[in-house]
């Protein structure tokens, strides 16, 4: 079981929005940066989101981070196809002195 | 920017494979260097890390005392030895620079699988 935790799957219609959770806690989202990749099969994982809610170049806005006390959420906006993916949200954790990752959400685009 | 992984294959239980990571097209010297691994229909592992000079590592608790992230800036490549292997640790390994920065890059990884 991940130290972060995040729905197994979420789904949405093409064109339509979706949010992603994650939650932690202060040893870990409480109290560190929050980052989320985008993995599709077979493919190495995509950075979306670093810092909580900065996007690196050639990262469209229709992805957007937040965090608010010890949880952060991903947004995603104008939903298309190409973004069936699983999702992965991120952080250091001070207590186990170690990186880590959520148990990833996988994206439906019906 | 490319990371190049090698040294996955096939090996048995109590075993040991040595994966190795050549970077090329930027300052390795600059950048933390990260191993992850996802195991078959499983989530993504981070699984160690090293400091740009060396001096300081970390690793997941299921692997301390097993695997040791070292790394050679002469010859821009970071090495994960892995000691003890068991079927658990069976899974694709990734190379990653900069992990959670504005720059992160992932190699396209290397399948290590435990059996018999």
């Amino acid at each position: 079981q991940s130290v972060l935790t995040q729905p197994p799957s979420v789904s949405a219609a093409p064109g339509q929005k979706v949010t992603i959770s994650c939650s932690g806690s202060s040893s870990n989202i409480g109290n560190n940066y929050v980052f989320w990749y985008q993995h599709l099969p077979g493919t190495a994982p995509k950075l979306l989101i670093y810092d909580n809610t900065e996007r690196p170049s050639g990262i469209p806005d229709r992805f957007s981070g937040s965090k608010s006390g010890t949880s952060a959420t991903l947004g995603i906006t104008g939903l298309q196809t190409g973004d069936e993916a699983d999702y992965y949200c991120g952080s250091w954790d001070n207590s186990l002195s170690a990186i880590i990752f959520g148990g990833g959400t996988k994206l439906t685009v019906l | 920017v490319q990371l190049v992984e090698s040294g996955g294959g096939l090996v048995q239980p109590g075993g040991s494979l040595r994966l190795s990571c050549v970077a090329s097209g930027f300052t390795f010297s600059d950048y933390w260097m990260s191993w992850v691994r996802q195991a078959p229909g499983m989530g993504l592992e981070w699984v160690a890390n090293i400091k740009q000079d060396g001096s300081v590592k970390y690793y997941v608790n299921s692997v301390k005392g097993r695997f040791t992230i070292s790394r050679d800036n002469t010859k821009k490549s970071v090495y994960l030895q892995m000691d003890s292997l068991r079927a658990e640790d069976t899974a694709v390994y990734y190379c990653v620079r900069a992990i959670a920065a504005i720059d992160s890059d992932w190699g396209q990884g290397t399948l290590v699988t435990v059996s018999s």
